[in-house]
């Protein structure tokens, strides 16, 4: 089906331990985002890439780094994890110029880091 | 800055209950407005969109209209059922990003039989 799709689904990390998620989308978008959800926050923007080989700060980049490896794929890296970073992890992706058709999410990464 | 308040929840209701969770904005200019939907263990869904002032979004029985005047978004649903269960997001584009959503807090809502 065409969609973002997200692995893994559930992750557990030791604090100080990487990790990369990943993330794809097969509609041919533009544009990708990295979203965290945290309780009563909503969801923040971590980064995000308006276009293949291009990406920018959200509004909590700190602590990732991201990937825009092609225009189908967009990867969020931890390089030491934290326990602050213990969130559902969600991609998104949506078309260019189109701003009023809003994204397509995937199902989300659960992490927890301990 | 832009940014999104939406009611707390949970909110709880009966079946067949009406359904209105509060949205309101503050964004210069004339933003997107969204309202999406996340069942349990699952990602965000589009529920319904504006584009422009005094549009109405509606889709699977919900409505919003977008008011400029009182900058606001409200969902509403006039009978409820179980399976309308899950957390509702207010969100905006606004004309100034690269089409960066922003997002409420979001609100739970429960349908009792």
């Amino acid at each position: 089906n065409a969609g973002v799709t997200q692995t893994p689904k559930f992750q557990v990390l030791k604090t100080g331990q990487s990790m990369t998620l990943q993330c794809a989308q097969d509609m041919n978008h533009n544009s990708m985002y990295w979203y965290r959800q945290d309780p009563g926050m909503g969801l923040r923007l971590i980064y995000y890439s308006a276009s293949e080989g291009t990406t920018d700060k959200g509004e909590v980049p700190n602590g990732y780094n991201v990937s825009r490896l092609n225009k189908r794929e967009f990867s969020l890296r931890l390089e030491s994890a934290a326990p602050s970073q213990t969130s559902v992890y969600f991609c998104a992706s949506r078309p260019e110029g189109l701003y009023n058709y809003g994204y397509t999410f995937g199902s989300g990464t659960r992490l927890t880091v301990v | 800055g832009n940014s999104v308040t939406q009611m707390e929840g949970p909110v709880t209701l009966s079946e067949e209950a009406f359904l209105t969770i509060n949205c309101t904005y503050t964004a210069t200019g004339y933003p997107s407005l969204f309202w999406y939907v996340q069942y349990p263990g699952e990602g965000l869904q589009l529920l319904l969109k504006a584009t422009k002032a005094d549009d109405k979004g509606s889709n699977k029985g919900f409505e919003a209209t977008y008011r400029k005047e009182t900058t606001s978004f409200h969902l509403e649903k006039g009978s409820v059922q179980v399976s309308d269960s899950a957390v509702y997001f207010c969100a905006l584009i606004p004309t100034d990003s690269w089409g960066k959503l922003q997002f409420g807090a979001g609100t739970q809502v429960v349908v009792t039989p």
